[in-house]
Formats: structure tokens, sequence, C-alpha cells
């Protein structure tokens, strides 16, 4: 049973602060590691991808991947009150004709 | 481009009912996904269409169908709908090129059953 695990949070950060959200996996064989944000009551958006190890940047989201230990992380620089949401960390194990595993998300609160 | 498309936005049905909901993908997306959302759960993948075929399904049980037509537009199907059917349907379409490849979802349908 391919797994994602994410700790549900709540994780509260000031204003200004760097969130840090993490998400682990199961399988091994995993190739393709996504970011969505869903906000409440919205469908989930697609945020970041990432296939590589290491780090991968865009504005002031930046993704990370460490394939040997199994873990993608997604970091939010200085944080606002419009990125409270839940974060959904999906993985999966090919190029994309099997489907995406999803975790149970992180809910982020951004305090102002 | 336009997004994922999703019809209706909102549903309430009785049990024992049956509901058929529509999706249609982003321009040139072949692969349309079906998820199912709830507060418990999270999400759960129904099933995947491409080209007209079902490619992969989820584990839930036959009152789940679904189909695909020639342009790529997909619709499901809840037969005999029950109490906890009511949640989130979230359709998805995916583009993929090479090794990588971007799924993304539909505003959803709240479905909701009294």
């Amino acid at each position: 049973q391919k797994e994602v695990e994410q700790n549900s949070g709540p994780l509260s950060v000031p204003e200004g602060a760097i969130a840090s959200l993490n998400c682990t996996y199961s399988d091994r064989g995993s190739q393709s590691f996504f970011w969505y944000r869903q906000y409440s009551g919205k469908s989930p958006e697609l945020i970041m991808s990432i296939y590589s190890n290491g780090d991968k940047e865009d504005g002031r989201f930046t993704a990370q991947l460490n394939k040997a230990s199994q873990y993608v992380s997604l970091l939010i620089r200085d944080s606002q009150p419009s990125d409270s949401a839940t974060y959904l960390c999906a993985v999966n194990t090919n190029s994309g004709n099997t489907p995406l595993v999803f975790g149970k998300g992180t809910r982020l609160s951004v305090i102002a | 481009k336009a997004g994922v498309t999703q019809t209706p936005r909102y549903l309430i049905k009785t049990r024992g009912q049956q509901v058929t909901l529509s999706c249609s993908p982003i321009s040139g997306h072949r692969s349309v996904s079906w998820y199912q959302q709830t507060p418990g759960q999270g999400l759960q993948f129904l099933f995947e269409y491409f080209s007209e075929t079902q490619r992969n399904k989820g584990n839930f049980p036959g009152r789940f169908s679904g189909r695909q037509f020639s342009n790529s537009r997909s619709e499901m199907n809840v037969s005999t709908l029950e109490l906890g059917d009511s949640a989130l349907y979230l359709c998805a379409s995916k583009y993929a090129s090479g090794n990588s490849y971007e799924q993304y979802f539909g505003p959803g349908t709240r479905l909701t059953v009294t």
C-alpha cells in the first residue's frame, strides 16, 4: 500500500516567517512529487512539482526533495495571511500512467 | 486556456437516487481522473480515463462508474446513492510530456445526499 504522510497541523506561523511543510512517502520507486494548495471550500491548486533531488524555487515557494530519505518538503518564505490553506502532498511512481497518491494535507495558518 | 470545468457545481439528492456528474478537461488533455474528497478520508481516487478507456481504478464499489467521450469529456455516475456518498467530487485533467506531467483540478461538484 503506497502511503503519503503529512502532519495534519494546524501549523501556525507569524506573518513574514518561513513556513515549512513536510511529507514522507512509502514507495521508494516514486519519481514525481507535487504540492497542491487548497483553500477552504475550493478545489486543490497545483503550486509546485519536483522530480529530482534537491531544491526547486518558484517565487516565495521552494520544494525540496530527498529520495534517499523519502521525504519532500515545501518552504514558504515571507508567509502571508493569504497563504493560510491546506497543503496537499502528492506522489506518483512513474511518469503519469498511474494515479497520484495524496496525503491528507497540512493545515497552515499564517497569523497577522 | 480555459481550465477544467465541472457541472453541476452543487447537487442535492435523496438516498436511492442516481446522479451523473460531468467534467470537461483542459483543451489538449486526454487524461481525466475523478476523486472523492471528504473531511475524514481526504482525497480518494475513483478512476482515470485516457483516450476513452479506463486506465486506473480505485477501491470504490461498482455503484461508482464513469466513461469518457471522444472529445475527452468525462462523466461519472453514482447509482443507489447512500448518505456516505455526500462529498466533494473532483475531476482532474492531466498533461504528460516526456517524464514530467501536471494534473489540474476542476472546481468540483458538491453532492449532498439526504
